[in-house]
């Protein structure tokens, strides 16, 4: 059962421009959702997470939106630079004793030059 | 902090062989996970452990995979027999107890199996 879908495997926009990864999902148990950046040959690396109490979390050049009602997050970096070219996923953790982070099948974004 | 220590980097294996992957999380964190990567499911969770003990199994695919925690700083993750089916990037990643829910991730372990 994929409680978390990533729909657009793959993304390419152009430096300085915006880049937009959207995430859906199922269950409403989720207490944070998390985005974690991955390189080739690398483990995935924490990005930016919000509570699911909140609707807007920003760090940089990198925002989180999270809209309940529609089971929607997204990812919105500005402006986008090359270096940020990598897979993206969206990773919700469910909340109290269960508390495991689960991930969504990936994004690849290209930020051509 | 050395990180969350994975080993081997990458293991070729023949089918039927047993294979036993390593982890050593990030010390003073309490919660570890196993997750598997392919490129049609993205990143699955195998299992996750809480203070050493098995929480959740329910992603482990068959009873030819098994994983132990037999301490705070060390897990093992095998495969006996192993299929080319299992053929993945498997990952293992530890949290910390308090803070957020940002798990650390170490740099995987490749499976070939032929």
């Amino acid at each position: 059962d994929q409680q978390v879908k990533q729909n657009s495997p793959s993304l390419s926009v152009q430096e300085g421009r915006i880049s937009i990864l959207n995430c859906d999902y199922t269950n409403s148990m989720f207490d944070y959702f998390l985005w974690y950046k991955k390189y080739p040959a690398e483990g995935p690396t924490f990005l930016i997470s919000i509570s699911s109490i909140k609707d807007k979390n920003e760090d940089g050049r990198f925002t989180v939106f999270l809209n309940k009602s529609a089971k929607h997050l997204s990812l919105h970096i500005v402006p986008s630079q090359p270096g940020d070219s990598a897979v993206y996923f969206c990773a919700p953790n469910y909340g109290g004793a269960t508390n495991k982070l689960i991930f969504g099948t990936g994004t690849l974004l290209a930020v051509q030059p | 902090d050395a990180g969350v220590i994975q080993s081997p980097r990458h293991e070729v294996t023949e089918m039927g062989q047993e294979v036993t992957l390593r982890c050593k999380p990030i010390s003073g964190h309490n919660s570890l996970f196993w997750y598997r990567q392919t490129m049609m499911r993205g990143l699955e969770l195998l299992i996750y452990f809480n203070n050493n003990v098995p929480i959740d199994d329910s992603g482990m695919p068959e009873d030819r995979f098994s994983a132990k925690m037999p301490n705070a700083s060390f897990s093992t993750l095998k495969i006996q027999p192993s299929e080319p089916r299992d053929s993945a990037v498997y990952f293992c990643a530890s949290r910390p107890p308090s803070g957020g829910a940002e798990a650390f991730f170490g740099q995987g372990t490749r499976l070939t199996v032929v």
